[in-house]
């Protein structure tokens, strides 16, 4: 199993600005998941796109995978201060094993 | 529909003392189970993961243990609590595969005080 690596690890941003955020990863994948938590929660699932698959959107959402460099990024459009959280990708392999790097800190000022 | 149910929400035990955390899914058969542990502002460790009942895979050694009575229990156990216990515990499910494009269904989580 692997673990994707975020990047930056905090973001901040003022409401109405995009945010975009990246995740890097070292071997071959079946799909790339991205999940976000509110502070003191469980995590939610936002998009999921599969290894041939270039851009997925899902509302303000927008992911990009590039299976060549290996790293997919997560666009957030005309954010809101209830986007403030931190953003996790999850590789999805062969593995059971399901690992998060360490996240990047969204911070999104009213 | 699924659901995960996740408790007590918060703990504060004292060091040496026993734990048990418990995690259900309902509407659902057969689901992938994995405890995970974040400590405050840091990503998710994954602590065990079980693909049935009375299988588990340890992915750290530590204090800590699990178990899986049933389909659809998860249980996160300690016979004697550290300080470095601490943290927020996650439980959460998937169906099948995680190659099969399947999502994780997070429980919302219990915060533990070790002190």
């Amino acid at each position: 199993s692997q673990q994707g690596e975020e990047d930056p690890q905090a973001l901040s941003i003022q409401e109405g600005e995009n945010a975009t955020m990246n995740c890097s990863y070292k071997t071959s994948i079946n799909n790339l998941q991205w999940y976000r938590q509110n502070s003191g929660r469980g995590l939610v699932h936002l998009i999921l796109i599969r290894s041939n698959e270039r851009e997925k959107h899902s509302g303000r959402l927008r992911v990009t995978l590039d299976t060549s460099k290996k790293s997919s990024s997560l666009l957030i459009t005309a954010s809101r201060a209830a986007d403030t959280a931190s953003y996790f990708c999850w590789l999805g392999d062969s593995s059971y094993k399901l690992i998060f790097g360490s996240g990047t800190r969204l911070l999104v000022r009213p | 529909s699924q659901t995960i149910h996740q408790w007590p929400a918060t703990l504060v035990q004292p060091v040496g003392s026993p734990l048990s955390l418990e995690c259900t899914v309902e509407g659902t058969s057969n689901p992938n189970l994995y405890w995970y542990r974040q400590a405050a502002g840091r990503g998710l460790q994954l602590l065990f993961y079980s693909v049935g009942i009375g299988q588990i895979s340890s992915e750290v050694p530590q204090n800590l243990s699990a178990s899986r009575p049933q389909d659809r229990q998860f249980i996160l156990s300690s016979k004697k609590l550290l300080l470095s216990d601490s943290g927020f515990y996650l439980c959460a499910w998937s169906v099948g595969r995680t190659d099969a494009n399947e999502k994780l269904f997070f429980g919302s989580g219990t915060q533990l005080s070790v002190l």
